[in-house]
This record gives C-alpha cells, sequence and structure tokens, in this order.
C-alpha cells in the first residue's frame, strides 16, 4: 500500500533550527510537496521537490532522496509563528497526492 | 481577491439532513478538489474535476454528490447526513490536469453533524 511516515509532533525553541522528516512508499513517484497549515486555516505551498537533493527557500529548505524514499524540511531562525503543522504529501504514479497526517510544530520562547 | 472561496465556513445541523457547499474559483484554473480532513487531521481527496469532468472519485458514500456548473465552480451536495461526515471540508485548485502542481485551498467548511 501506500504511505506517508512523519513525527506527529515536535517542539522547537524560538531562534532555532529544526528538521521534519518525511518517509514514503508510494506507487510510482512525480515529486515531494510539503504545506503548511495554521490552526483552523487552510494548507498553503510550501515546497515542491522532484529531483535528489536541497531546495532553498529562504529560512525554510527541502531536501529529497529518492532512492531512500526520503524528505526533509529544514526550518531555520525559528519564530512563534512557524507554529503549525506541516504536511509532507507524495505525488504518486496517476498522479494522485499521498497526504501524510501532518507534523505539528510547537515553538516556544 | 479571495482566489479560493467557499461557502459556509461553517455548517451545524442535524442526522439526516441534506445540505451543500459552495466552491468558487477565480485563478483560471482548469481542474478543482475536494477534500475532507477529519479530526486525526488527514487530508483525504473525496472528487476531482478537470474543466467541469469528473476525474477522480475516490470512495466516498454516494451520499455525496458533487457538481461543477462550470470550471470555476464545484459544489459539494450531501444527503441524509451522517455523524461521521463532521470534519472540514477543503475545496482546492490547481493549473493543471489531475494532482500535478501546487494546490490552492479554500478557508474550509466546518461540518458538524449533530
Amino acid at each position: 500500500g501506500q504511505n506517508i511516515d512523519q513525527p506527529t509532533e515536535m517542539t522547537a525553541t524560538e531562534g532555532a533550527i529544526v528538521q521534519i522528516n518525511c518517509t514514503y512508499q508510494t506507487s510510482g513517484f512525480n515529486g515531494l510537496f510539503w504545506y503548511q497549515q495554521h490552526a483552523g486555516e487552510a494548507p498553503t505551498f510550501l515546497s515542491y521537490n522532484v529531483l535528489d537533493g536541497l531546495e532553498e527557500k529562504g529560512r525554510f529548505s527541502s531536501f529529497l532522496s529518492r532512492s531512500k524514499g526520503y524528505s526533509y524540511l529544514l526550518l531555520k531562525e525559528l519564530q512563534m509563528k512557524d507554529s503549525a503543522s506541516y504536511l509532507c504529501a507524495a505525488l504518486d504514479s496517476n498522479y494522485q497526492l499521498i497526504w501524510g497526517a501532518g507534523t505539528k510544530l510547537i515553538i516556544k520562547p | 481577491d479571495t482566489a479560493v472561496s467557499q461557502t459556509p465556513k461553517y455548517l451545524v445541523t442535524q442526522m439526516g439532513n441534506d445540505k451543500s457547499i459552495k466552491c468558487e474559483q477565480n485563478l483560471g484554473h482548469d481542474t478543482m478538489y475536494w477534500y475532507k480532513q477529519d479530526s486525526k487531521k488527514f487530508l483525504k481527496i473525496m472528487f476531482s474535476y478537470n474543466n467541469k469532468e469528473l476525474i477522480i472519485n475516490e470512495t466516498v458514500p454516494n451520499r455525496f454528490s458533487p457538481k461543477s456548473p462550470d470550471k470555476a465552480h464545484l459544489n459539494l451536495h450531501i444527503n441524509s447526513l451522517e455523524l461521521g461526515d463532521s470534519a472540514v471540508y477543503f475545496c482546492a485548485s490547481s493549473p493543471l490536469a489531475g494532482d500535478t502542481g501546487e494546490l490552492f485551498f479554500g478557508e474550509g467548511s466546518r461540518l458538524t453533524v449533530l
């Protein structure tokens, strides 16, 4: 079956760095998305990786290893507003998005 | 200026009732979706429409019926509501056919069935 695994919850300190991991098993693979979802709000797009390596976008970076079925989202210089759920989603061979349950990130002062 | 808008944002109703949620996008996208997010926060795709044609219909009860009068609108009608239908329903759109690209989500419609 198809599956996305990511930690349920993580805690980090304001100003620090945090890495949220995601492993995926899908029928074929056409890319990996990260979305941010604040409580009570809609998910918003953060990144898309389809090739191996690190993509940097400001304080956020996303990494992909296709051979390992693994991705991570790296958040630097954490701010209180980064407290949210981070959803990992993989695109399978039928171009259907398979979603993880999300990682709730708690930022402490 | 709202890109993807859905109404109502909150809906509380009794079991057995019929209700509808409307969605409109002004992004000119070809593809629209309905997702259900339950209390465990899993996002599950329900339907996908491309240019008013159904292209994904996941296993959902046939009490749920999507209707797309034009490519900018995708409404969700639910008959005979059940307690398990309580969830947040998100409408989304994307510029490409199928789940191929970035999704733009509406703000969600929180449905509570009593």
